[in-house]
């Protein structure tokens, strides 16, 4: 069975710090993607990012950066000179590429509190 | 761009009453369409999905239903509610083509 774990349940940091969300997956599909959302205070979930298992590459978009490694199956997010708008929760998630369903499983989150 | 409504925003049910949810989707045709709650304090669970009109999976037992009378209207039900059934609603959206799956507002449900 997939499953997604993040071990951080909240994270406070000050405002300009730099801060890495952890996430460790687990599956047996050889096929699959990982994904990063972003749930402000409002509750809806924006889409950050998504990753194939064949595409290990560390990507870096603004103050945004992933490191995937799946040697240790993990998916890492590190914001980087936080501000207090990046305050929200954090969900990593997993989904097979198989069946057309394209379920995501989510792990609990992290909640990200960036002080001024 | 697909844009996902969800109706109502917050509701307010005691406990024996049914329920109906509402999700339409805009911006896309043939879309997978989702159904997860997000109890206070946890992550997301997938309640059901839908790959096409009156194509139906459920993920989890329990004492709600999911229809899709339409191709982009994807309904949450139930003909009595539980106290455990208080949480946050949420509607996604996997566009034609896409991999990524899109959410909307959500809805705050309260039983009491």
């Amino acid at each position: 069975a997939q499953k997604v774990t993040q071990a951080q349940t909240e994270i406070s940091v000050v405002e300009k710090e730099d801060v890495t969300l952890d996430c460790v997956y687990e599956t047996r599909d050889t096929t699959y993607y990982l994904f990063w959302y972003k749930q402000p205070p409002s509750g809806e979930l924006v889409f950050l990012i998504r990753r194939n298992s064949f595409d290990e590459q560390n990507e870096i978009s603004g103050r945004y950066s992933w490191n995937f490694q799946k040697s240790t199956s993990s998916f890492n997010f590190t914001i980087t000179a936080s501000q207090v708008v990046d305050s929200a929760v954090y969900f990593c998630a997993l989904s097979d590429a198989q069946g057309g369903s394209e379920k995501l499983v989510f792990g609990k989150g992290t909640k990200l509190t960036v002080n001024p | 761009s697909q844009t996902i409504h969800q109706w109502p925003a917050t509701l307010v049910q005691p406990v024996g009453s049914p329920l109906s949810l509402e999700c339409t989707v805009e911006g896309t045709s043939n879309p997978n369409l989702y159904w997860y709650r997000q109890a206070a304090g946890r992550g997301l669970q997938l309640l059901f999905y839908s790959v096409g009109i009156g194509q139906i999976s459920s993920e989890v037992p329990q004492n709600l239903s999911a229809s899709r009378p339409q191709d982009r209207q994807f309904i949450l039900s139930s003909k009595k509610l539980l106290l455990s059934d208080s949480g946050f609603y949420l509607c996604a959206c996997l566009p034609q083509g896409s991999y990524e799956q899109y959410f909307g507002p959500g809805t705050r449900l309260t039983v009491t």
